[in-house]
């Protein structure tokens, strides 16, 4: 089946960059998401890129993606120790409607 | 965004119990509703797609008359989890698709955490 993987760590300093990487396997991939989840919390959606795109920015986001080698990142300008939470990368395919395929979510630890 | 809205947001039930968890779109339509299932430190795993007005899609693996699900009304699907164990102890999640909406986003509930004593 279709898999998404992330790396499982990341830790940064607080006011640096943090980078969160993403592959996955399925070429119909239509959309692109990162969703970031608190401690027992729900999953807030942070941006989504269509992907006939190659970048969208939103703040103090920045997401690429590389269709050709199906790579998705996640760029936190400025990260502030209130970014720190876990992070998942999903991908929904052609014709799928709101089914998504998670990655395993990256849990991003800034410390001060 | 659009608010997507659950129901009891943490349950403790006993063994045997069964537990009725509800899933709402307070600010849109949805004819489809989506049940994921989360474990500790674990991804999100896609249990059915609830369909309104018509049976579940079932992912392989869930049991069905484990898990039931009723999509009674375009704002409205409820999870029920059956004769419970400590097994489905577990965080879940329902995720909406607004009815017409021809954009990529998708929103999330805050979760139910369910404990089976």
């Amino acid at each position: 089946g279709e898999d998404v993987e992330q790396s499982l760590f990341l830790s940064v300093r607080e006011g640096d960059s943090s980078v969160i990487n993403c592959t996955y396997t399925d070429s119909s991939s239509t959309y692109l998401y990162w969703y970031k989840q608190e401690p027992g919390a729900g999953l807030q959606l942070l941006t989504y890129i269509f992907s006939n795109m190659d970048m969208k920015q939103d703040q103090r986001l920045t997401v690429l993606l590389n269709k050709k080698d199906k790579h998705l990142s996640l760029r936190i300008a400025d990260t502030q120790t209130g970014d720190s939470a876990i992070y998942f990368c999903a991908e929904k395919g052609y014709n799928q409607g709101g089914k998504l395929i998670f990655g395993q979510g990256t849990e991003l630890s800034v410390k001060p | 965004g659009a608010v997507v809205s659950q129901h009891p947001s943490r349950v403790i039930c006993k063994s045997g119990t069964s537990v009725k968890i509800e899933c709402r779109s307070l600010d849109f339509q949805a004819t489809t509703m989506f049940w994921y299932r989360q474990f500790p430190k674990k991804s999100l795993m896609l249990m059915a797609t609830s369909n309104e007005g018509s049976k579940a899609t079932y992912e392989q693996g869930v049991e069905k008359d484990k898990f039931l699900i009723n999509h009674a009304s375009l704002t409205l699907s409820t999870l029920t989890v059956t004769s419970a164990h400590p097994e489905d102890s577990s965080f879940y999640i329902c995720s909406a698709n607004p009815v017409g909406a021809n954009t990529g986003e998708l929103f999330f509930g805050e979760g139910s955490r369910l404990t089976v004593l």
